[in-house]
């Protein structure tokens, strides 16, 4: 069975400008959870969504935002562009619910900001 | 003070060595708890999941004191692979009902030497 998977793996971007990423959750999973990834830092909570509505919001400013598809796939949207959003961006997923949550991974996407 | 901590090491062990790392969490409304390992560059992998009596998991083991507010996790004989960022992960309630977040730990460094 296929991993979560995320697109692209790099991206370079400039200051001011607007970025999509993508992430498809691992077959039979409702939920995705978004993280931001700064070097030697643990991953940062963004959003989950589950079911398609958002499920739980991290200390994110109103540039971040995501949606999730009927197919449970998600997209996660940052807007106006700042060097500080150079970072890993990670997607999980899981069953979903309000069960234990345990979360799995995708390889993440890298975004530079320059 | 930060809702997950965690020495951030290294711990640099011997092959066949006990390694204990601590994790102390702040929100009494934590409901889940997990153990995540971290190799350089690459996406957190679940290693387990915590328990309220403790589990275990072939060389690992995972303990949660909720009335301390600390979750630990035990290596015994320590291995070249087992080298990689072991993450603390705590799910919390948010503000919204039927929200949550997770709050990832900065990780701590395991390095064991041949």
């Amino acid at each position: 069975d296929a991993g979560v998977t995320q697109s692209p793996t790099h991206l370079i971007k400039t200051r001011g400008q607007q970025v999509t990423l993508r992430c498809s959750p691992i077959s039979g999973h409702k939920s995705v959870s978004w993280y931001q990834q700064v070097l030697g830092q643990g991953p940062q909570f963004i959003f989950q969504y589950y079911e398609k509505e958002e499920r739980g919001r991290g200390n994110f400013p109103d540039r971040f935002s995501a949606r999730q598809f009927p197919n449970y796939s998600s997209e996660l949207n940052v807007n106006a562009l700042l060097l500080g959003d150079s970072a890993l961006y990670l997607c999980a997923s899981s069953l979903g619910g309000t069960g234990i949550g345990e979360q799995y991974f995708g390889p993440g996407t890298r975004l530079t900001v320059t | 003070r930060k809702e997950v901590e965690q020495d951030p090491g290294p711990f640099n062990v011997p092959e066949g060595a006990t390694v204990a790392f601590n994790c102390t969490y702040s929100n009494s409304a934590s409901q889940s708890f997990f153990w995540y390992r971290q190799d350089c560059r690459k996406e957190p992998k679940l290693l387990m999941s915590v328990y309220s009596s403790g589990n275990e998991d072939g060389r690992f083991t995972a303990q949660l004191n909720r009335a301390s507010q600390y979750i630990s996790l035990l290596i015994r004989d320590s291995k070249l692979s087992d080298s990689a960022t072991y993450l603390c992960v705590v799910k919390v309630k948010s503000v919204v009902p039927g929200t949550y977040k997770y709050i990832f730990g900065t990780g701590t460094r395991l390095k064991v030497l041949a």
